[in-house]
């Protein structure tokens, strides 16, 4: 994906509540998709990732899901905790490249309230 | 335990002034990445080393260098900054390209006055 513009997405959900998270790509080619989270002032942080020939991935409290036939990938956070708030990229690598440029989507701001 | 490093964490420069970002890495990677980030923006990669061959993204511009004089450092260089230059600067490592996950350092954030 690309970034397009200065209004980011927004989520907002109660502490606790499961949370989705969701990214469009555009390049039929990528076959690497990376989540990352953002907290304010700070780099973005790896959470999972996802190789092409999978459609589902999990990790501790987190679940990324791949749909390659709509390009389309999404993050689910179980439970979430007030310290889940942040900005959340998805971020993916085309094959056949000759170096790991990594695309980033717009990004979603995420808000957990107590 | 911070495994990229980058400093400074706040920098204010004038505009026209010439400023050096810097970044060192405890990962022994061999990437290195320089990412641009707007606010309410994604990361926007501006160049990166593999080891020590520079590749620059084609819509960077000139006033915009990087050296990497070792494994470990990684510097940015703002020629002759902008207002419009005003943003994180990102530096990231990967252990190889392909299908290797960048890690990121907690960002310079650049001020232009």
């Amino acid at each position: 994906g690309e970034s397009v513009g200065l209004h980011l997405p927004t989520l907002s959900v109660q502490e606790g509540d499961n949370s989705i998270i969701n990214c469009a790509y555009s390049n039929s080619a990528s076959d690497y998709f990376i989540w990352y989270k953002q907290e304010s002032g700070k780099g973005p942080q790896f959470i999972i990732d996802i190789r092409s020939n999978m459609d589902k991935r999990q990790g501790q409290r987190v679940t990324v899901l791949l749909n390659k036939t709509v390009k389309h990938l999404s993050l689910q956070i179980a439970a979430t905790q007030p310290g889940d708030s942040a900005v959340y990229f998805c971020a993916d690598l085309a094959g056949g490249t000759s170096y790991g440029k990594l695309t980033f989507g717009q990004g979603t701001i995420l808000t957990v309230h107590p | 335990d911070a495994m990229v490093i980058q400093n400074p964490r706040y920098q204010v420069t004038q505009f026209g002034k010439p400023v050096t970002l810097s970044c060192s890495q405890t990962l022994n990677h061999n990437v290195m990445y320089w990412y641009q980030q707007k606010s309410s923006q994604a990361p926007k990669l501006l160049f990166h080393y593999y080891d020590k061959d520079f590749n620059n993204e084609a819509d960077t511009p000139d006033n915009f260098q990087s050296r990497r004089p070792n494994t470990s450092f990684c510097f940015l260089d703002i020629r002759s900054p902008g207002l419009g230059d005003a943003a994180m600067y990102l530096c990231a490592t990967s252990r190889t390209t392909g299908e290797s996950p960048l890690h990121f350092g907690n960002g310079t954030r650049l001020t232009v006055t």
